[in-house]
């Protein structure tokens, strides 16, 4: 049963740390989409790749956001340094597809809180 | 722009009667349209997906949706509720306005009482 992959479910760090989080889509999967979910401001669009490339990141703080494929099987997401205004959960989704009709698979999110 | 609107933010049902999740998108290219439910402490599983295809889609669970353009809805129900469909359920909308858009939905928080 396929599916996505996210680590560390949990993370817990202080204001200023560097954080990563890793993502492994679904094999054969083309796209991948970063998401944020808070209960104020619900499900944002961070970032998404198709091909391992970069398309659209506009949802993300460039100041302090990262978002890199280094390979088919792998994405991550970097925050440095963190706040406690980035405490939320992130979620990582793969479809496979062209254009913007795409499946999404979700993963089951990394939950980040910044002291 | 695209947008999308779920009308209510919370529907309470009992358990065996039907449900009725609203949901309302404005987008300016025939955009694609999809209902995920989230369970608590979970992702977002995909319910079902309209493409401009066949305007009632059925999904996963007993559940369909009617993409109604002349009234740019979206609503998503289910003849018969269980107790397992208690979730959060999100209505989506993309198309490729200014390149490729997804726009979430606030969700619609649904309780099933026994």
């Amino acid at each position: 049963d396929a599916r996505v992959t996210q680590t560390p479910r949990h993370k817990v760090t202080e204001m200023g740390q560097e954080v990563t989080m890793r993502c492994q889509p679904i094999l054969g999967h083309n796209t991948v989409f970063w998401y944020r979910q808070t209960m104020m401001q619900g499900l944002e669009l961070l970032a998404y790749f198709r091909n391992r490339a970069p398309l659209d990141d506009s949802g993300m703080p460039k100041d302090r956001f990262s978002a890199e494929m280094p390979d088919a099987t792998l994405a991550t997401l970097k925050i440095q340094p963190s706040e406690p205004r980035d405490s939320a959960v992130y979620f990582c989704a793969s479809g496979l597809g062209t254009g913007f009709l795409v499946e999404q698979f979700f993963g089951p999110g990394t939950r980040l809180t910044v002291l | 722009a695209q947008s999308v609107t779920q009308l209510d933010s919370h529907v309470s049902v009992s358990e065996g009667t039907p449900v009725l999740l609203r949901c309302n998108y404005s987008s300016s290219y025939s955009p694609s349209l999809f209902w995920y439910v989230q369970h608590p402490n979970k992702g977002l599983q995909l319910l079902l997906k309209y493409t401009s295809a066949a305007t009632l889609v059925k999904g996963i669970n007993g559940f369909e949706a009617e993409f109604k353009k002349s009234e740019t809805s979206f609503h998503l129900t289910k003849p018969s509720a269980h107790m397992s469909d208690a979730a959060e359920y999100f209505c989506v909308v993309s198309d490729h306005t200014g390149g490729f858009k997804t726009i979430f939905g606030a969700g619609t928080r649904l309780f099933v009482k026994a």
